[in-house]
Formats: structure tokens, C-alpha cells, sequence
């Protein structure tokens, strides 16, 4: 069935480094891929997406790639802030219809 | 708007007694979504709705569990017996789309029902 894997399960950064974190994906119809951010004892709540038909995507200090051939696709946090520290879930959605499968979720610290 | 609201917010119960959790989706939307969160399990997608149509449950765990929406503006999900596996965090979300062509649109998250079954 449809599956999404999300690494690493936990990451811990220096405020002001980089953060990545990777998702890869099984079903190759999947053609959107939101990135949830979900802070202690909060909601999801979406940061950004990217659709199948571009490659990259930047939102001031988040970015996204796509790719598709490999299948995998990354978030990626610059200049990384206290307020960064939450867990974040990458999601895939396959063609037509609404189900959308969520990754384990990484969970981010970044210490001041 | 409100946003999507949830009820209860926080839930405890004995085993073996049915536990309704609700949800209102943001008005407009025409699709609905009950997720599962646990720690070993992540966020699990049980059911999704579109113009309150039934579209996918293959996510329910099993047949103690059951969702209606039996109009535009108003959800539940049931189970019955509950068990204290069944312990986690019930998250509700809407968004709008075509059941045709699907939907790129952001789902927006109610805050969630804590359920404790002791």
C-alpha cells in the first residue's frame, strides 16, 4: 500500500544552523506533498507544499525539493530559531481523491 | 471562522463504555478527515468524508469503530465497546475540493480530543 518514510525521527541543531529533514514515497501517482508542523500539545498546522509539476519551493526561511524520479522530497530550515523546535510531518497525496498519507514525523530541537 | 471545532476536548472513560467524539468543519468545507495520533502509530488517517459521503475507511481499526455525517456541518466518530488501546489524541479536519480532482488545498486541523480509556 501507499507509504511515506520520514528520517530522522528526532534532530537536535545549534540556533542559526541548518535543518533538513527526508521523505520518500511509494506510490509514484502522488502529485501533492504538504509539510505539517505540530508544536507541543497543538494541531497540525501546514508551513508549506509543493505539487508535483515543480521541482522546488521557497517560503523565506523553509524550502522544499521534489524529485520525482527518486521519489523523495525535503524540508529544509535556514538560519534555524528557538521557535523552530516542534515536530514536523511530511505528507504525500496520491492523484484524485483527498487521502493523504503522513509521515512518522521528526522531531526538531534547537537549542539556544 | 472559528476554525474547526472538536468536542470533547479531553475525554476519560472505563473501559468497555462508548465514547462519541465530535466535530463541526469550517463552514464551506466539503471534506472531512478523522485522523488517529498516538506515539507508536503517528498521525493515522481513520476516515475521510467528501459532501458528507463516506469515501475511504479503510484506516478503521475495526468494527467498534464507526463515523457518520449526516450533514455538511457536523461529524462524529464512535466506538463501542472501548478498549484502552484506544488511548490517543482524535484530530478532526476540513477542507474544500472535488471529490473528481481531488484537492491541493491545506487541511486545517481542529484541536484535537484527548481520550484516556482506563
Amino acid at each position: 500500500g501507499e507509504n511515506v518514510e520520514q528520517h530522522p525521527s528526532t534532530l537536535s541543531v545549534q540556533e542559526g544552523d541548518s535543518a533538513v529533514i527526508k521523505c520518500t514515497y511509494s506510490d509514484s501517482a502522488s502529485n501533492y506533498f504538504p509539510w505539517y508542523k505540530q508544536e507541543l500539545g497543538k494541531r497540525p498546522q501546514l508551513i508549506i507544499d509543493i505539487r508535483s509539476n515543480v521541482g522546488e519551493k521557497k517560503d523565506q526561511r523553509i524550502a522544499v525539493t521534489l524529485n520525482k524520479t527518486a521519489k523523495h522530497f525535503s524540508l529544509h530550515i535556514t538560519e534555524t530559531q528557538p521557535e523552530d523546535s516542534a515536530v514536523y510531518f511530511c505528507a504525500a497525496k496520491g492523484t484524485g481523491g483527498f487521502k493523504t498519507i503522513f509521515g512518522a514525523g521528526t522531531r526538531l530541537f534547537v537549542k539556544a | 471562522d472559528a476554525g474547526v471545532i472538536q468536542s470533547p476536548r479531553h475525554e476519560v472513560t472505563e473501559m468497555g463504555q462508548e465514547v462519541t467524539l465530535r466535530c463541526k468543519p469550517i463552514s464551506g468545507h466539503n471534506s472531512l478527515f478523522w485522523y488517529r495520533q498516538t506515539m507508536m502509530r503517528g498521525l493515522e488517517l481513520l476516515i475521510y468524508f467528501n459532501n458528507n459521503v463516506p469515501i475511504d475507511d479503510s484506516g478503521m481499526p475495526e468494527d467498534r469503530f464507526s463515523a457518520k455525517m449526516p450533514n455538511a456541518s457536523f461529524s462524529t466518530l464512535k466506538i463501542q465497546p472501548s478498549e484502552p488501546r484506544d488511548s490517543a489524541v482524535y484530530f478532526c479536519a476540513s477542507t474544500t475540493g472535488n471529490s473528481g480532482r481531488g484537492t491541493y488545498n491545506e487541511q486545517f486541523f481542529g484541536p484535537g480530543t484527548r481520550l484516556t480509556v482506563l
